[in-house]
């Protein structure tokens, strides 16, 4: 089931902060946030593990709530190059079979 | 990290026809996933290609469609079967272990007339 991230898209002047909010129906192993720009491929931002372990970008902090399956992507101090679409991904593994689903996105626009 | 290539990087089709997606990367790895976006939505899981075994497909994907190969621990292809024009889509290969990040291949965008 696709996770539900907000708000589907926001806009912000330069050096701005904004909070992207991603929550699932599902328990999670964890969370995944990627950075979309227009007619390139996603690219990794963060991971945030059960237990608190934070894999990532180190300008960019995320939070991880297992008991409510939500995350929140912080961007603090927005810089134009942050423009683009923002994904969650929640992930869930069975066995030997990993399945990461994707939120419906949010589009970020900062302008100078 | 890695660094993944696919051809083509886009193709038009006629409807009733198929294309085969390559996907290349350059190191070896053992989960490789197919995924589709169709222009401003989401990525879409479409299957799972390990070496060794078939692929495992999500809900709403059927091998006869789309079905994939896994010859060795670099290379998958994805074929789109008797394309139709709802099948106009970008097309993006992935590879990533579980709990790790996930890099994607810079797609294929595909129209189907």
């Amino acid at each position: 089931q696709q996770p539900v991230q907000s708000p589907q898209a926001v806009i912000l002047r330069e050096g701005e902060d904004a909070v992207i909010n991603c929550s699932s129906s599902k328990a999670l192993y964890s969370v995944h946030w990627y950075r979309q720009k227009h007619g390139e491929a996603p690219v990794f931002l963060m991971i945030l593990l059960k237990g608190g372990e934070q894999k990532g970008h180190e300008k960019i902090s995320a939070s991880f709530n297992e008991k409510k399956q939500q995350s929140s992507l912080y961007l603090t101090a927005s810089q134009l190059s942050y423009s683009g679409t923002y994904f969650c991904g929640t992930e869930r593994i069975s066995g030997s079979a990993r399945q990461l689903t994707f939120g419906s996105g949010t589009q970020l626009t900062v302008l100078p | 990290s890695a660094v993944i290539s696919q051809k083509p990087s886009r193709d038009i089709c006629q409807r009733g026809t198929s294309l085969t997606i390559q996907c290349q990367v350059d190191s070896q790895v053992t989960m490789m996933f197919w995924y589709r976006q169709q222009p401003g939505q989401s990525l879409t899981l479409i299957a799972t290609a390990n070496q060794g075994s078939e692929a495992t497909y999500e809900s709403g994907f059927v091998i006869d469609k789309f079905p994939i190969s896994r010859p060795n621990l670099t290379f998958s292809t994805l074929t789109v079967s008797n394309m139709s024009p709802e099948d106009s889509s970008i097309y993006l290969c992935s590879v990533g272990g579980a709990m790790e990040e996930q890099y994607f291949g810079p797609g294929t965008r595909l129209t189907v007339t």
